[in-house]
């Protein structure tokens, strides 16, 4: 399959701990996106690269928040010092930059718990 | 800005019946809509999308949407729901940029 894959799928942590989500987008893709989705409610966007540059970040994204992309290919979203309100689901998701708009095709997402 | 309202949190409908879920959207152009399901466990699946041209658009899964510039909606229909059918339906929006608005979502239960 050659979806977008997201690890880990679930991740239990106390507060104050740092956690780390990797996503590996569809291989041709450009455009790399995270998203954050709390209960009942739709996903947020929270920030996005094309090749290796971040080029937007909502203010959702605190200075606690941090998303790489170090060659162009996979990502990582890193959460430092962790606070119950940080429990969500993370989704990440790709698109291929080639016309007006490109469809974004999501991963299954990371659920993170903090305890 | 952007914004996407889908007024009803919650329908049942019973399988083999008809279905409409609602979407109000505000933009100042017009925007790109999408209806998106997420099924547990699962990632976020796209059904269908309107960029412009017909406003009444085809998706998959027999489902379909109609765009109505003058009303701000953009409402999900499906004319005989099946079970597998139950699920959470976003309505989104994005103005041709990069970022998706998703409405709250309509949690839908299929009654047998």
């Amino acid at each position: 399959d050659t979806g977008v894959s997201q690890d880990p799928r679930h991740k239990i942590t106390k507060r104050g701990q740092n956690v780390t989500f990797r996503c590996d987008p569809i291989s041709e893709h450009n455009r790399l996106y995270w998203y954050r989705q709390t209960l009942g409610q739709g996903p947020e966007f929270l920030t996005y690269f094309q090749n290796e540059a971040q080029l937007e970040k909502s203010r959702l994204l605190s200075d606690r928040f941090s998303a790489e992309r170090p060659k162009g290919s996979f990502s990582t979203l890193e959460i430092q010092r962790t606070e119950q309100g940080d429990s969500a689901m993370y989704l990440c998701a790709s698109s291929l930059k080639d016309r007006s708009y490109n469809e974004q095709f999501f991963g299954p997402g990371t659920r993170l718990t903090v305890l | 800005a952007q914004s996407v309202t889908q007024p009803d949190i919650h329908i049942t409908v019973s399988e083999g019946a008809s279905l409409e879920l609602r979407c109000n959207y505000s933009y100042g152009a017009t925007p790109y809509l999408f209806w998106y399901v997420q099924s547990p466990g699962q990632g976020l699946q796209l059904l269908l999308k309107y960029f412009s041209g017909d406003t009444l658009v085809q998706g998959i899964k027999g489902f379909e949407a109609e765009f109505k510039r003058s009303q701000s909606s953009f409402n999900l229909r499906k004319p005989s729901v099946h079970w597998s059918d139950a699920a959470e339906y976003f309505c989104v929006l994005t103005g041709g940029g990069n970022k998706l608005t998703f409405g709250t979502g309509t949690q839908l239960k299929v009654e047998l």
